[in-house]
């Protein structure tokens, strides 16, 4: 089964460009989550898909959104890019049924550098 | 609000000494807790989750972690480390109801020297 894949792995941008994030769950997972991974501030949760619906958000502007398609693959932009979003961005994937928690699985991550 | 607390951000230990990661939460809610490994380069892989029943769960590499309730606390500990086991590690908390939302604790890089 493969695991959850994220491309570009990465990719270097200038500040006030845009830029997206793409990920692949694994196969049946419904739930993606993307995370912001930064030496100062560690993992941050940036917000969760199900379903192609936001289900949960977390504290980061505006300029940062993300979608989710049909068949759960799931994008994330960020717009205006500022030097502080230099970071390694993660997506994770779930079954994302209620009950019982489903753990999370990471992909490898994109790490996104500012100049 | 739940937040998640590693007491240490650097262990370093000799080769086949033990070892115990410190973490600790607070929650207003009952939460599920896991432990995560990041090797260099590489996504978080789980490492060992508790979900509900025994406090104490294993994980298929020698680590384990004991929930406590009392102390509001899910150490990690390995009896024996490797080189291999080096990689930072991350405790992890999300609230029982649904939510796949972790709340991670800053990571403990730990170093195995020979």
């Amino acid at each position: 089964k493969a695991g959850v894949t994220q491309t570009p792995r990465y990719l270097i941008k200038t500040r006030g460009q845009q830029v997206t994030l793409s990920c692949s769950p694994i196969s049946g997972h419904r739930s993606v989550s993307w995370y912001q991974q930064t030496p100062g501030q560690g993992l941050q949760f940036l917000f969760e898909y199900f379903s192609e619906t936001q289900r949960n958000k977390g504290n980061f502007p505006g300029r940062f959104s993300g979608r989710q398609f049909s068949n759960s693959r799931s994008e994330m932009n960020v717009s205006t890019l500022e030097l502080g979003d230099s970071a390694l961005y993660l997506c994770a994937s779930s079954l994302g049924a209620t009950g019982p928690n489903q753990p999370q699985h990471f992909g490898d991550g994109t790490r996104l550098s500012i100049l | 609000a739940q937040s998640v607390t590693q007491l240490d951000s650097q262990v370093p230990v000799f080769e086949e000494a033990p070892v115990e990661l410190r973490c600790n939460y607070s929650s207003s809610v009952s939460v599920y807790l896991f432990w995560y490994v990041q090797y260099p380069n590489q996504g978080l892989q789980l490492l060992l989750k508790y979900l509900s029943g025994s406090t104490l769960v294993e994980s298929i590499n020698g680590f384990e972690a004991e929930f406590n309730k009392s102390q509001t606390s899910f150490h990690l500990r390995k009896p024996s480390v490797h080189i291999s086991d080096t990689a930072e590690y991350f405790c992890a908390a999300s609230s029982q109801g649904g939510s796949e939302k972790l709340v991670f604790g800053k990571g403990t890089k730990l170093t195995v020297n020979p």
